[in-house]
Formats: structure tokens, sequence, C-alpha cells
């Protein structure tokens, strides 16, 4: 099974801020790399997947980049709805796996 | 716009079965595949299952493989997921999940299943 593991688990951030959060794979998954957002008590939300194609709707300030092993989420100028769990998964081969989440608060 | 909602969850002893619905619209059902993902409380994501969108080809992860079984009904907009000889560790909401274009994997809201000793 592919491993994916995020870092860093959390992070403390400002509005207005930039956040980065870093995706590692066990081994190369292409391009095939997505990212979710979940505020508690809710479901997850797509923003991003094969790496760097935004969800319709979701607010361009969220970017995604990377390839093979290393992938990253990027949120530019942080807004105060962005404070959430963010989970990246990998979709190249069975089964598909996921981080373990990178909470931003 | 992509629908999907869950519904089936509840308590359940240990031993026993439950199958989950899923309903979709907004969209071809017959041209998509579904994914099953579960998330135990306070935990992560954990992939479950997956269909193709000709209902024929499946995948399951090991964790539940023999005792879960994923399909899907296109006559009916259905996503089921049959779970047998279900365990305390299978207590989890569990999502459905459309296959999108892209691997894009698009979540309903969840349900809840509590299996008890």
């Amino acid at each position: 099974d592919i491993q994916m593991t995020q870092s860093p688990s959390s992070v403390s951030a400002s509005v207005g801020d930039r956040v980065t959060i870093t995706c590692r794979a066990s081994q190369g998954v292409g391009g095939w790399l997505g990212w979710s957002q979940q505020k508690a008590g809710k479901a997850p939300k797509l923003l991003i997947y094969a790496t760097s194609t935004l969800e319709s709707g979701v607010p361009s300030r969220f970017s995604g980049r990377g390839s093979e092993t290393l992938f990253t989420l990027t949120i530019d100028n942080l807004q105060p709805e962005d404070f959430a769990t963010y989970y990246c998964y990998q979709a190249n081969s069975f089964p598909w796996t996921f981080g373990q989440g990178t909470r931003v608060e | 716009q992509v629908y999907l909602a869950e519904s089936g969850g509840g308590v359940v002893q240990s031993g026993k079965s439950l199958r989950l619905s899923c309903v979709a619209a907004g969209f071809t059902f017959s041209n998509y595949g579904f994914h099953w993902v579960r998330q135990a409380p306070g935990k992560g994501l954990e992939w479950v299952a997956a269909i193709y969108y000709d209902g024929i080809k499946k995948e399951h992860a090991d964790s539940v493989k023999g005792r879960f079984t994923i399909s899907k009904d296109n006559s009916k907009n259905m996503v089921y997921l049959q779970m047998d000889s279900l365990r305390v560790e299978d207590t989890a909401i569990y999502y459905c999940a459309k296959w999108g274009d892209n691997r894009a994997l698009k979540w309903g809201q969840g349900t809840l299943v509590t299996v008890s000793s």
C-alpha cells in the first residue's frame, strides 16, 4: 500500500497568512493526488484533484502542485472559513490512501 | 450539481449485518463509479471500497475484505455497502463519494454506524 504522510500535523496561523501543507507518498503516484477540507462535525469537501485542478466553486487562494512523491497545498491570504483539517489522498492505485490530516488553527 | 445522501446507519451488535445506501443525483449515474470511505470517531479518513462505473469491477480494503461488499444499481441511482460480521472497530461515519473525472472524490454527508459489543 502507498503511505501518505502529511506535514505538519497542525499549524497555527492568522487571517491573511500563507499556509503550505506538504504531502509525501511512499512511492510515486503520478499526478493522482487530491486534497479535501473538513470542518468540525462536517463531511469532507473536495478542494483540488489531479494535483492542481481546483474544484468548481473553490476560491483561487487554494492551489496545489507537485508530482510523484511530493505535493503541496498552499492557501494564500488565509480566511476565517479556512480554519479546518486538510487531507491529501492518492488515487494512483488501490487501496486509495489518505494522509493523516493537517489541522489549520 | 452532485448530490449524494447516505442512509442506513445506526447501532448494531457485533457480528450482525447492516446495509448502507447512497442515493445520487445531478449527474448521469451509470457513467460513474463510487467509493465508500469511513472515519472512526476522532480519527482520519480510511478508504473502504470502490466500484467501477459498470458495477462489475470492485475493490475492497483488506480490513473489510470478505465482510463488506459494495454494489450499485444503475436503475435506481443507488450505491450500497453491505456490511456483515461487523466488529467494534468498524464504528465510524461512512461517506459515499463519487469517483469523478480525473479521480476527483466528491463526498456525501455521511451516516454513522456504531457497533456495540
